[in-house]
């Protein structure tokens, strides 16, 4: 079975752009949430969606958005790109409950 | 809200036992997860309590105690492998996946 798939793996970006993030969860999962990791702050929730509505969201700004397809395939999107925005973003897919996460390897993205 | 505290780092000597705490202060409870994470790589599952007590699998062992908001994950017969980030989270209990994250514990075997 084929693990959780995230697409670029690394990504430059100058401040005030944007950029997409794609993740392909595992077969059958439902579930699909963003993660932003720094080494300062840890991991933070960004947003979850299921069954292609949002079903949870995190603290960050509008900036920040996402969706997700009917085939459960996710993508965020991070308008006018910050320096800030520099981090690890994962995401993470779950067949549904309180059950463990499959998280991808990551995007990382560099703000410049 | 939630909030969740761990040890920022820890050193062990390969061959020991090392016990990484996690205390979490939540609103409701749904269980405590333990994951993994090696530089540059995906967090990966280690253990899910929800019930008071010890888990053991393999090397690795997960306790938690409801009453007093803690958890602590033991690791046995250090091996220079287990050099990673332990990462405690515990999910939202108002339906969804939603995970909040302590910082995470830098073990780092020695030797």
């Amino acid at each position: 079975k084929a693990g959780v798939t995230q697409t670029p793996r690394y990504l430059i970006k100058t401040r005030g752009q944007q950029v997409t993030l794609s993740c392909s969860p595992i077969s059958g999962h439902r579930s699909v949430s963003w993660y932003q990791q720094t080494p300062g702050q840890g991991l933070q929730f960004l947003f979850e969606y299921f069954s292609e509505t949002q079903r949870n969201k995190g603290n960050f700004p509008g900036r920040f958005s996402g969706r997700q397809f009917s085939n459960s395939r996710s993508e965020m999107n991070v308008s006018t790109l910050e320096l800030g925005d520099s981090a690890l973003y994962l995401c993470a897919s779950t067949p549904g409950g309180y059950t463990e996460a499959f998280f991808g390897q990551g995007t990382r993205l560099t703000v410049v | 809200g939630q909030n969740i505290d761990q040890p920022t780092e820890m050193t062990a000597t390969e061959g020991a036992i090392v016990q990484i705490n996690c205390t979490y202060q939540t609103s409701g409870f749904n269980g405590l997860f333990w994951y993994q994470q090696h530089a540059g790589e995906a967090p990966t599952f280690l253990s899910y309590n929800v019930l008071d007590g010890l888990e053991e699998k393999g090397r690795f062992s997960s306790f938690l105690s409801r009453s007093k908001g803690y958890s602590y994950l033991l690791l046995k017969e250090l091996q220079m492998k287990d050099s990673a980030s332990y990462l405690c989270a515990v999910p939202f209990t108002g339906g969804g996946n939603k995970l909040t994250f302590g910082t995470g514990t830098q073990l780092k075997v020695e030797l």
